[in-house]
């Protein structure tokens, strides 16, 4: 186990609606990275929190928005829920940003959007 | 940007034989090469990580390989054993950050 959590495990949610999603970095880990899995698919990565400011962002609309606590623990915030936006959300806490740190992944929330 | 294809999208061997998965990246930039095994219902775990200044890395029966001027690397998994079974993913990036994933291969392996 990696010491990267998440909750909640599972969520159903309506078109629509707005989720939020939590993740808590390993012990020490001060950058916090959030990625989105589709069904068969690889991780695409949504962004990066280091030190509670964003730091990088991949090719995700306004909706999908992030916060990084003082204790460097992350939401993933997603608004106007869409049938695509139904995946595995997956964080991953790695030591900093920006320079040789491993990233290590947390058990994922499975979000369905009806 | 970055862009990583990956190859074969399934694999099947026996118990014992070599596995071999591919990937190539288009970022001559990315200086990073994880490898992830995914099991079912579960998040991506390091298995191996190499940086753009080795050529080959090893852990017991895991093995990269990376090629700086194909733009290529490879996993190979030596004395497969049903335990081995799950997707793999490779990524690539540029100092550890963004990693962009490839479509995965699942490894079958039968007794």
């Amino acid at each position: 186990e990696t010491g990267v959590t998440q909750s909640p495990t599972h969520l159903i949610k309506t078109r629509g609606q707005q989720v939020t999603l939590r993740c808590s970095s390993q012990s020490g880990h001060n950058t916090v990275s959030w990625y989105q899995q589709a069904l068969g698919q690889g991780p695409q990565f949504i962004f990066q929190y280091y030190r509670e400011e964003e730091n990088g962002r991949g090719n995700f609309p306004p909706r999908f928005s992030g916060l990084q606590f003082p204790n460097y623990s992350s939401e993933l915030n997603v608004n106007a829920l869409e049938l695509d936006d139904s995946a595995l959300y997956l964080c991953a806490s790695s030591l900093s940003a920006g320079g040789s740190d491993t990233q290590y992944f947390g058990p994922g929330t499975r979000l369905t959007v009806l | 940007g970055e862009n990583v294809e990956q190859h074969p999208s399934t694999l099947s061997v026996q118990e014992g034989d070599s596995a071999v998965i591919k990937c190539t990246y288009s970022d001559s930039a990315s200086n990073y090469f994880p490898w992830y095994k995914q099991e079912l219902g579960k998040g991506p775990q390091l298995i191996i990580d190499i940086r753009s200044n080795v050529g080959e890395k090893k852990d017991q029966r895991i093995a990269v390989t990376l090629n700086k001027t194909a733009k290529h690397f490879s996993l190979h998994i030596t004395e497969t054993q049903p335990e081995d079974s799950a997707v793999y993913f490779c990524a690539a990036s540029i100092n550890t950050d963004k990693l962009i994933f490839g479509t995965g291969t699942r490894l079958q392996v039968f007794p």
